[in-house]
């Protein structure tokens, strides 16, 4: 039971460049959730999903798509990434109604 | 909207002395509270919750934190610090649907031996 992984753990990008984060949640959770963290700021929510096909805008979307094809899936996408997209980017998950949120160990992407 | 203040970025403590870490909040509805923990290069761990019941939660690793209505806050306190309790700790509030949070900006805790 690996819990909530991501990939890849490190990544460096020139601006203008795209790249796709992947997160993998092996525990059947209905939920998941894409989140930057940034110095002083905690963590602000880019976009989340309440199921397989589902996706919706959190408090910081622009410059972000995601996908969730399969159910156990959660994809973030940077079509041109900017100098102000770095940052290290956590996914989550969870069940409905438990309100416990399963974080992966993230991903720190700097955009040069 | 909801939103989460969380005083003091950076609180540093001897060894067995007392963890006093605060948050406020401010919510439009009944609020559930958590406290998550981030350890060096890892992800957040849950910590406790509040939702609904006791006001006096109490969680792992030792701590517990009190929901106090009227002062709108939930304060995170263990009575005797430990060196593995260095990390950076979280104060979130519920958020709408999905089970959405709005997360504090963050309490380093470091440890004196």
């Amino acid at each position: 039971n690996a819990g909530v992984t991501q990939t890849p753990k490190f990544r460096v990008l020139k601006t203008g460049q795209s790249m796709t984060l992947l997160c993998a949640q092996d525990m059947n959770h209905e939920y998941m959730y894409w989140y930057r963290q940034d110095p002083g700021m905690g963590l602000r929510l880019i976009h989340y999903s309440v199921g397989e096909g589902t996706t919706a805008k959190g408090e910081v979307p622009d410059g972000y798509n995601v996908s969730r094809l399969k159910k156990q899936n959660f994809l973030l996408g940077l079509e041109s990434a900017a100098p102000s997209q770095t940052s290290v980017y956590f996914c989550a998950s969870s069940y409905p109604d438990t309100y416990e949120q399963y974080f992966g160990p993230g991903t720190r992407l700097t955009v040069t | 909207a909801q939103s989460v203040t969380q005083l003091g970025s950076h609180v540093s403590v001897s060894e067995g002395a007392l963890v006093l870490l605060r948050c406020n909040y401010s919510s439009s509805v009944p609020p559930y509270l958590f406290w998550y923990v981030q350890y060096p290069n890892q992800g957040l761990q849950l910590l406790l919750k509040y939702t609904t019941g006791a006001t006096l939660v109490k969680g792992i690793n030792g701590f517990e934190a009190e929901f106090k209505k009227s002062e709108t806050s939930f304060h995170l306190t263990k009575p005797s610090a430990h060196m593995s309790d260095a990390a950076e700790y979280f104060c979130a509030v519920r958020s709408g649907g999905a089970q959405k949070l709005v997360f504090g900006q963050g309490t380093r805790l470091t440890i004196n031996p």
